[in-house]
């Protein structure tokens, strides 16, 4: 059962625009949604994340916009620069108690063209 | 400060043999985890440990098993190894912080089965 779905699958962007991701939970249990980004022949490496209690957080040129009623969060990535160009995956755990097991959605390949 | 540690970084095995996956968690961190990533997919859960003992375990079967040592060092290994265990292995690395626990991953072991 996929608990975190995440669109679109591929996404292409000119440098200098806006690059959103989007992402559904079906647990209401979750209370933690990280982030990640993933460079070929990389680990994933934590970018930004977001509890329920706040519908939006900022860390430079990356944005998480969260809508608790919706069960959805996303991602948007202001002044796309080619560097940025990577594999996002959202995430979602469950919080304080949590044992930080992250459930993944399917991930997106971004590519911003120069 | 090293982050987390894997290795190796590929192997290649024949089917029905069995593998051992090595990580280094980051300094001071205490809890590992292992996920499996097929190509083109998000990381699956496949089990964490804290103070030496599996604390939760995802939808795999008993073929993969862990240990974890005093010093947080973990390993993964995989029994009677089947082609769809290909598949890229990553250990994440956490520590309780701000009430979060915060996943620093490996680069990866990249698991080839023939």
């Amino acid at each position: 059962q996929q608990q975190v779905k995440q669109s679109p699958q591929s996404l292409i962007v000119q440098k200098g625009g806006i690059s959103i991701i989007n992402c559904a939970y079906e647990n209401t249990a979750f209370d933690y949604f990280p982030w990640y980004q993933q460079f070929p022949g990389k680990g994933p490496a934590l970018l930004i994340a977001i509890r329920p209690d706040v519908s939006e957080k900022k860390e430079g040129r990356f944005t998480i916009s969260f809508n608790k009623s919706a069960k959805q969060f996303s991602l948007h990535i202001m002044d796309s620069q080619p560097g940025d160009s990577a594999t996002y995956f959202c995430a979602a755990s469950k919080g304080s108690s949590n044992t930080g097991k992250l459930i993944f959605g399917q991930g997106t390949t971004l590519q911003v063209k120069p | 400060d090293a982050g987390v540690t894997q290795s190796p970084t590929h192997l290649i095995k024949t089917r029905g043999q069995q593998v051992t996956l090595r990580c280094s968690p980051k300094s001071g961190h205490d809890t590992v985890s292992w996920y499996q990533q097929a190509l083109g997919q998000g990381p699956q859960f496949i089990f964490q440990y804290y103070e030496e003992e599996e604390r939760q375990r995802g939808n795999f079967p008993d073929r993969f098993s862990g240990h974890q040592f005093p010093n947080y060092s973990s390993e993964l290994n995989v029994n009677a190894l089947l082609l769809g265990d290909s598949a890229l292995y990553l250990c994440a690395s956490s520590l309780v912080s701000g009430g979060e626990q915060v996943a620093f991953f490996g680069q990866g072991t990249r698991l080839t089965v023939v």
